[in-house]
């Protein structure tokens, strides 16, 4: 079975600090992967997507995700976090073969950002 | 454009009852997945419903059940509640025709609790 695993569970880190969240999963074929945030309060919401092309995919607020194949890992990134960055982390799979709603989430991340 | 809406918002069962929750999506998606959150299991996908027609199933027992309309708006059951049910239950909405590209957008769920 598909299974998406977020290596860390909490993350604390202070403002200015980079960020690196590490996301890996399980499945041979082509997959189609996402990065998720739940903000304290907010809805479930995009941070970025890659299906295929350049591996390094750019999102909003200053975001960005690298997608390597030979280790099934999509590593999300962020030079300088703030404050405004506190929320939880979700990477998330889909396989585009079928299944086409089906998000198969990992766990989460809870980052805390200490101003 | 008017996002994804959920009601009721909170809801509070006992054993043994039933319940129905309701999403309305956004305008123009045909596309409404469901997924179960909670704190153990994080985020699960329950099924999707692509015009009116049920296209994925996750592994949730038959308690679980769910149906959509003809303007797209889902509604999902739970009978015969159990305490494990307990949870945030979201839906998300998409126009469902991209193979898996598509982005999910998410409503802000329905807390429900059994006693």
């Amino acid at each position: 079975a598909q299974s998406v695993s977020q290596h860390n569970h909490h993350v604390i880190l202070s403002e200015a600090a980079s960020l690196e969240l590490g996301c890996n999963y399980s499945y041979g074929g082509t997959v189609n992967l996402f990065w998720y945030v739940q903000y304290p309060g907010q809805h479930l919401q995009l941070l970025l997507k890659y299906f295929s092309g350049d591996p390094l995919v750019k999102g909003i607020k200053g975001f960005e995700a690298e997608f390597i194949k030979s280790k099934f890992s999509f590593n999300l990134r962020k030079p300088s976090v703030q404050w405004s960055d506190t929320a939880e982390y979700f990477c998330a799979v889909i396989t585009p073969s079928s299944n086409t709603g089906k998000l198969i989430f990992g766990q989460g991340t809870t980052l805390q950002v200490k101003p | 454009k008017a996002g994804v809406t959920q009601t009721p918002r909170y809801l509070i069962k006992t054993r043994g009852q039933q319940v129905t929750l309701s999403c309305s999506p956004i305008s123009g998606h045909r596309s409404v997945s469901w997924y179960q959150q909670t704190p153990g299991q994080g985020l699960q996908f329950l099924f999707e419903y692509f015009s009116e027609t049920q296209r994925n199933k996750g592994n949730f027992p038959g308690r679980f059940s769910g149906r959509q309309f003809s303007n797209s708006r889902s509604e999902m059951n739970v009978s015969t509640l159990e305490l494990g049910d307990s949870a945030l239950y979201l839906c998300a909405s998409s126009f469902g025709t991209s193979g898996g590209r598509d982005e999910q957008f998410f409503g802000p769920g329905t807390r429900l609790t059994v006693l």
